[in-house]
């Protein structure tokens, strides 16, 4: 069963419109949720880390949200070199400390 | 520059093969790591060490090997290669078995096994 889901697959966009990628997770007691951006053949970026319902974290035209139950990332008047893979993974109870679970990620395509 | 590298970038080899991918971070981390990406089914840990001569199990470990003798380096070992270990491979690294914020992932290694 998936602990982590993302949706949509993938989006695209026209320069500067606005939008927001969502991951869901059914883990109880998170420890962490943790986004990513992947570019075309590299390793993943990290982005943010939320901890607790409530919490949001800005980083330029990014903005992560988190509830009790999926996180959202908001993307503000896109550039095409916003373009990229989204990931979202988990660090739950479970798991001990080793192990995030990732999501299947959102690909995100500007268009100039 | 705070880096992680892997070698070799791409690679193709024939089942049955042993072969090794090299991993090496230059920031003085503990917590080392090897993951999978595969369409689908996103990344998945495939064996972690917490220091020198401390690793374990992750995810998918089946067919694999790990060792880390020195602090900087962690390769990856496969025996005896199979298509179904075809994928593309990322080493992270990250100060201790709690800072998730700072991970540092390498560039890959695309493997192909036929």
């Amino acid at each position: 069963e998936d602990q982590v889901t993302q949706s949509p697959e993938a989006l695209r966009l026209q320069e500067g419109e606005s939008s927001s990628l969502n991951c869901s997770y059914t883990v109880s007691g998170l420890r962490g949720l943790f986004w990513y951006r992947q570019d075309p053949g590299k390793g993943p970026e990290f982005l943010f880390t939320l901890y607790s319902a409530g919490e949001e974290k800005e980083k330029e035209r990014l903005k992560a949200t988190l509830t009790k139950k999926e996180s959202f990332l908001h993307i503000t008047a896109p550039k095409p070199e916003d373009s990229a893979t989204y990931l979202c993974a988990v660090q739950a109870p479970d798991s001990g400390y080793s192990t995030l679970t990732f999501g299947k990620g959102t690909m995100l395509l500007v268009s100039p | 520059e705070a880096q992680v590298t892997q070698n070799p970038r791409y690679l193709i080899t024939v089942t049955g093969k042993k072969l090794t991918v090299t991993c090496s971070q230059n920031m003085n981390h503990e917590y080392m790591s090897w993951y999978r990406q595969d369409p689908g089914l996103g990344l998945r840990q495939i064996y972690y060490s917490m220091n020198v001569e401390v690793t374990d199990k992750g995810d998918v470990p089946e067919g694999y090997k790990v060792s880390r003798k020195e602090k900087r380096n962690f390769p990856l070992i496969l025996e005896s290669p199979s298509p179904n270990q075809t994928s593309l491979y990322f080493c992270a690294s990250r100060e201790d078995r709690d800072t998730y914020y700072e991970q540092y992932f390498g560039p890959g290694t695309r493997l192909t096994v036929t």
